[in-house]
């Protein structure tokens, strides 16, 4: 079974503070790197689709990076707000098929 | 509106008993999943397919069964094999390949009584 971590299992942050979290996935036949947010009541959001080592996407305040050498992402959230509170996963298709891998998420929760 | 349906929201099976879920995508992809999330855990992932009349077995198929008769539609058979049925299960759909973000349903809560 392929492997996707992601740390830590949960946050709670108060409104206002940025934070972090991390996903780490296999660095060999490294094909894509997606994010998710899934928030209570909906359904799987997608955030971003990586591809190429060293890359930075952003969404307002959102961001990650990605390092495909050492097999790993970065979540950022500048400026936590309540609602930003949600389970955020990462998947990792496996390369040349369409199998996709989750990650365990991590589930945040933002305070007033 | 395009997008991906799943049916029932909620279901309850009674013991030894099979139940099918039901998963429909208007989205014209050619890959379609389905998910089992358990309290704590992430999405594990049961079956996938990625053209009609083929499918693949993911990290937990065992007790499940599944077809791909109709690009548009992935239903999940949960067998009176599966041990601990109880969970909420999600499907999802992508064009292919990986390089593409996933769209879910909203998934349903099965509840073996």
């Amino acid at each position: 079974i392929l492997n996707v971590e992601q740390s830590p299992q949960s946050l709670h942050v108060q409104e206002g503070d940025s934070t972090n979290f991390t996903c780490s996935f296999p660095s060999s036949n490294f094909y894509a790197l997606h994010w998710y947010r899934w928030e209570t009541a909906k359904s799987p959001e997608a955030l971003f689709v990586m591809t190429l080592n060293g890359d930075e996407k952003k969404k307002g305040r959102i961001s990650a990076t990605l390092n495909t050498k050492e097999g790993y992402s970065y979540l950022y959230i500048k400026g936590s707000q309540p609602e930003d509170s949600a389970t955020y996963l990462c998947a990792f298709p496996l390369y040349n098929t369409d199998k996709l891998i989750f990650g365990t998420g991590t589930r945040l929760q933002v305070f007033p | 509106d395009g997008g991906i349906t799943q049916s029932p929201k909620y279901l309850f099976r009674k013991e030894g008993q099979n139940v099918t879920l039901s998963c429909e995508q208007n989205l014209n992809h050619d890959a379609m999943y389905w998910y089992r999330q358990d309290p704590g855990q992430g999405l594990r992932l049961i079956y996938y397919s990625q053209i009609v009349n083929d499918f693949q077995k993911g990290d937990i198929a065992e007790g499940y069964s599944v077809s791909r008769e109709k690009k548009e539609s992935f239903p999940l058979t949960v067998t009176s094999a599966q041990k601990n049925p109880t969970a909420f299960y999600l499907c999802a759909s992508s064009i292919g390949q990986g390089e593409t973000e996933a769209f879910f349903g909203q998934g349903t809560r099965l509840t073996v009584v």
